[in-house]
């Protein structure tokens, strides 16, 4: 069974505050992403990466930066939090364009930016 | 850019009764794939349909895509409390999935 993790469930932080989202993926995937999930909006892609040290940013990728040093782990930073990204974040992952595109989704973390 | 959307944002059925969610797409899609969130969850991987028309079916889920590859439906036959949840459709158009927005089912017993 694929498995992703996500490094926390919850998450509470003040505006201003560095904010680093950790994910790791134990199947090989050459895909990573990050979405952000919210009421009436569904999910929106912020970053993905097709390999180690390779980004390319999605549709929402302001106010985020990503960090691809290692095949299974995708973190997601946020430089200066701000209160418009509280919200659900989604990690996912999948084997790839050629081998499969099924994306393999985290249990999300839910951040509170206060 | 690409857009997909889908109808109804949210659906109330009587248990047993059927449901049909709507995918649409602005452009032609290469390929759709379907997913579930149960409450509390994430998103679960269902199917993935790739040709003109194809139709799939999983027990009670019958999935369809469009003749021209821009529109896509799940239908679920004689709904159960265990389909409640959130379905969205995910379209690819050149390199990337994007998301329609969700169809959240409430099944009432």
């Amino acid at each position: 069974d694929v498995k992703v993790t996500q490094s926390s469930r919850y998450l509470v932080k003040r505006t201003g505050e560095k904010v680093f989202l950790e994910c790791v993926q134990d199947m090989d995937h050459e895909n990573m992403f990050w979405y952000r999930q919210d009421p009436g909006l569904g999910l929106r892609l912020i970053y993905f990466s097709y390999d180690v040290k390779m980004k390319e940013k999605g549709d929402i990728p302001e106010g985020y930066s990503v960090s691809r040093e290692k095949k299974e782990r995708f973190s997601l930073i946020l430089e200066s939090a701000s209160t418009n990204q509280t919200s659900m974040y989604l990690c996912a992952s999948s084997l790839g364009q050629v081998r499969g595109e099924t994306q393999y989704f985290g249990p999300g973390t839910r951040l509170l930016v206060l | 850019g690409q857009q997909v959307m889908q109808i109804p944002q949210y659906q109330h059925v009587q248990e047993g009764e059927d449901f049909t969610t709507y995918c649409n797409s602005s452009t032609t899609l290469s390929n759709i794939q379907w997913y579930k969130q149960r409450p509390g969850g994430h998103p679960v991987f269902l199917i993935q349909l790739v040709k003109s028309g194809e139709v799939k079916k999983q027990k009670r889920l019958t999935f369809q895509f469009g003749e021209a590859k821009k529109n896509s439906s799940l239908h679920i036959t004689a709904t159960q409390t265990t389909d409640v949840g959130t379905y969205f459709c995910a379209g690819k158009d050149g390199q990337n999935f994007v998301f329609g927005p969700g169809t959240r089912l409430s099944v009432l017993p």
